[in-house]
């Protein structure tokens, strides 16, 4: 169990509607990370948050929107949902900097099926 | 900007030999993190090994080692006395304070009977 909780574990839906994933990191880490994973396709970054504040975006799309609360847990927003975005969605979690050993700590994922 | 390669999509491996598995990565940085993660089945993501950029040392983890060639940018991850709970699919990730993980495509390796 690497402490990091997401939910829902599995989501069904239909084209053009919207989901909330959630994340709770790990106790003390302040950092977020979202990863989109399409069937067997590897990780690609959506977006981080560290402390409330977004750090870093990667490809996250305009229909997607995350953010980070003052207690630390995350929310991803995904909305006008498409075919193409059926996938593996993964929160992760670190450490401030200097309690790090710089690796990150995964949830289980949570998985979404557009149909 | 950092990325990592991993140029073997697809490998298999006998149970009980030994495989290793490329990474290259690409970067300016001196300081810094290389992870091997491990995705099996189940789609968990499950950290391997750990190499800090500023040790010599290349890390081990029972049967896992890596061979670390900072010069050449190369990280390779090498499996010895596979075994079936080995079959996953391998990630390599690159790490620097202040930006970004950054994951390589990945490799799937499948440990034969």
């Amino acid at each position: 169990d690497s402490g990091v909780t997401q939910t829902p574990k599995h989501l069904i839906t239909a084209t053009g509607q919207r989901v909330t994933l959630r994340c709770s990191p790990r106790s003390g880490d302040l950092s977020v990370y979202w990863y989109q994973q399409s069937l067997d396709q590897g990780l690609q970054f959506l977006i981080q948050y560290y402390n409330g504040e977004e750090r870093a975006k990667g490809n996250i799309l305009e229909r997607f929107s995350a953010q980070q609360f003052p207690d630390l847990h995350s929310e991803l927003n995904l909305s006008s949902l498409e075919l193409g975005d059926s996938a593996l969605y993964f929160c992760a979690s670190s450490p401030p900097r200097l309690a790090s050993t710089g690796e990150l700590f995964f949830g289980e994922g949570s998985r979404l099926t557009v149909l | 900007a950092q990325t990592v390669t991993q140029s073997q999509p697809e490998m298999s491996v006998q149970e009980a030999e030994t495989v290793t598995l490329s990474c290259t990565y690409d970067t300016s940085e001196n300081n810094y993190y290389l992870f091997w993660y491990k995705q099996p089945p189940s789609r968990q993501m499950i950290l391997v090994i750990r190499q800090e950029a500023y040790k010599q040392q290349n890390a081990t983890e029972n049967r896992f080692s890596v061979n670390f060639q900072k010069a050449a940018k190369s990280f390779s991850l090498k499996i010895s006395d596979s075994q079936l709970g080995d079959t996953a699919m391998y990630f390599c990730a690159f790490m620097y304070y202040g930006q970004n993980f950054v994951f390589g495509p990945g490799t799937r390796l499948s440990v034969l009977p």
